[in-house]
């Protein structure tokens, strides 16, 4: 079973650009959740979809968005590019509505630097 | 915000010998997973355990569980150099859509 993919694998963009980051999560998944990792504030949760809506949306502002397709596909977007949305984003996926006690997993992530 | 914290920051030890990490959080929860990350690459699912679960094993792993300090440990018999890595803990919260919270992460070093 493929898991977890993320495209692209690195990125990087000026400052004022916008960014799109996609994700497929594994076969059967319908839950994908989006992460930031940074040096300085660790990983933080961005938001989660599930049957293309956004069910949680982490604390970041609004040029931040996200959205998935009906076939569990997911995208994250940035506009208006800053310094500080460098990071490692990474995208997981689960199984099913319920998610007590299911597994997350993720993918190898998209490195974007932002210039 | 992180959840909570991972103890300690950093361990450095030598192959065969045992290595544990601890995590604290913040919040009920409704299960705990652990995470290993090398060199900024993604994350690799190690473990689940239950928040009504106190121990769990699966290979050279040993994962325990205590809510009522809201901290879990992660053992891992004799290690490898292959297992040097940052390791997370994560947690779900009660009554929450799926929604991890991690810890800060313990840098381990695995010295041949």
């Amino acid at each position: 079973k493929a898991g977890v993919t993320q495209t692209p694998r690195y990125l990087i963009k000026t400052r004022g650009q916008q960014v799109t980051l996609s994700c497929s999560p594994i076969s059967g998944h319908r839950s994908v959740s989006w992460y930031q990792q940074t040096p300085g504030q660790g990983l933080q949760f961005l938001f989660e979809y599930f049957s293309e809506t956004q069910r949680n949306k982490g604390n970041f502002p609004g040029r931040f968005s996200g959205r998935q397709f009906s076939n569990s596909r997911s995208e994250m977007n940035v506009s208006t590019l800053e310094l500080g949305d460098s990071a490692l984003y990474l995208c997981a996926s689960s199984f099913g509505n319920s998610f007590m006690n299911t597994e997350a997993f993720f993918g190898q992530g998209t490195r974007l630097t932002v210039v | 915000s992180q959840q909570g914290e991972e103890d300690p920051q950093a361990l450095s030890i030598q192959e065969g010998e045992n290595a544990t990490m601890n995590c604290s959080y913040k919040t009920s929860i409704n299960n705990l997973q652990w995470y290993r990350q090398n060199s900024g690459r993604g994350l690799v699912h190690l473990i689940l355990i239950r928040s009504n679960e106190r121990e769990k094993h699966s290979g050279r792993l040993r994962v325990t569980l205590d809510t009522s300090k809201k901290s879990s440990s992660l053992l891992i018999t004799a290690s490898r150099a292959a297992d040097t890595a940052s390791y997370f803990c994560a947690t779900d919260a009660l009554g929450s859509a799926r929604q991890l919270t991690f810890g800060s992460g313990t840098q381990l070093t695995v010295l041949p």
